[in-house]
């Protein structure tokens, strides 16, 4: 079965420090992936999306991240973190059929 | 910007309810879908429709059921509320026409059951 997994569960990083959230993910065919951020009481805004093509993707907010086939995985990065950036995030992948799969999330927690 | 909106922020219902989340999405996208948010266990598909009148069961369907009798509209149904449906629910809303796929979220229904 497809899986999706962030094994960071809460990371806390400085103001101003650089930032990278993991994801792997298990599929059989290069899927679709996508990373959201859930600020608190809000739904999912997404973030940044890979389907094709550079393996290197721009996002809102300052994120990029990275798709490496041969690790199966999808990390979020940013260079320097603002305290807006406090937040939950998402890695999720598409089945091909249309359906997301979501890991179970990274808490960021930033200090000033 | 593609809209989707969950009628209620907030609900708090008794066990044995027969409970409704109305989910209204306003750009004409053919999928639909509704998850449920669980601390520690991130977004679980619930159900999804791909179009109007129909419906396929997510990871977990049990004591739930849908309606999609118009294309902007797929609503969650608890037939009989219980305790642990007590969640954030959030749905979606995506369509593959364009070069703009991706998934549109409504900002969740946090339901309590007494």
């Amino acid at each position: 079965a497809q899986s999706v997994t962030q094994p960071d569960i809460h990371i806390t990083v400085s103001e101003g420090a650089s930032l990278e959230l993991r994801c792997n993910y298990s599929y059989g065919a290069t899927p679709y992936l996508f990373w959201y951020v859930q600020s608190p009481g809000q739904g999912l805004q997404l973030l940044l999306k890979y389907f094709s093509g550079d393996t290197l993707v721009q996002g809102i907010k300052g994120f990029e991240a990275e798709f490496k086939r041969s690790q199966s995985s999808f990390n979020l990065r940013k260079p320097s973190v603002h305290w807006s950036d406090a937040a939950e995030y998402f890695c999720a992948v598409d089945h091909g059929n249309e359906k997301l799969t979501f890991g179970t999330g990274t808490r960021l927690t930033i200090i000033p | 910007d593609v809209k989707v909106t969950q009628s209620s922020r907030y609900l708090v219902k008794r066990t044995g309810e027969k409970v409704f989340l109305e989910c209204v999405q306003d750009m004409d996208h053919e999928n639909m879908f509704w998850y449920r948010q669980d601390p520690g266990l991130g977004l679980r598909l619930i159900y999804f429709s791909y179009d109007v009148k129909m419906k396929e069961k997510g990871d977990i369907p049990e004591g739930y059921s849908v309606s999609r009798e118009k294309k902007e509209r797929f609503s969650l149904i608890l037939e009989s509320a219980s305790t642990n449906q007590t969640s954030m629910y959030l749905c979606a809303s995506s369509t593959l026409q364009g070069s703009g796929y991706g998934y549109t979220f409504g900002s969740g229904t946090r339901l309590t059951v007494v």
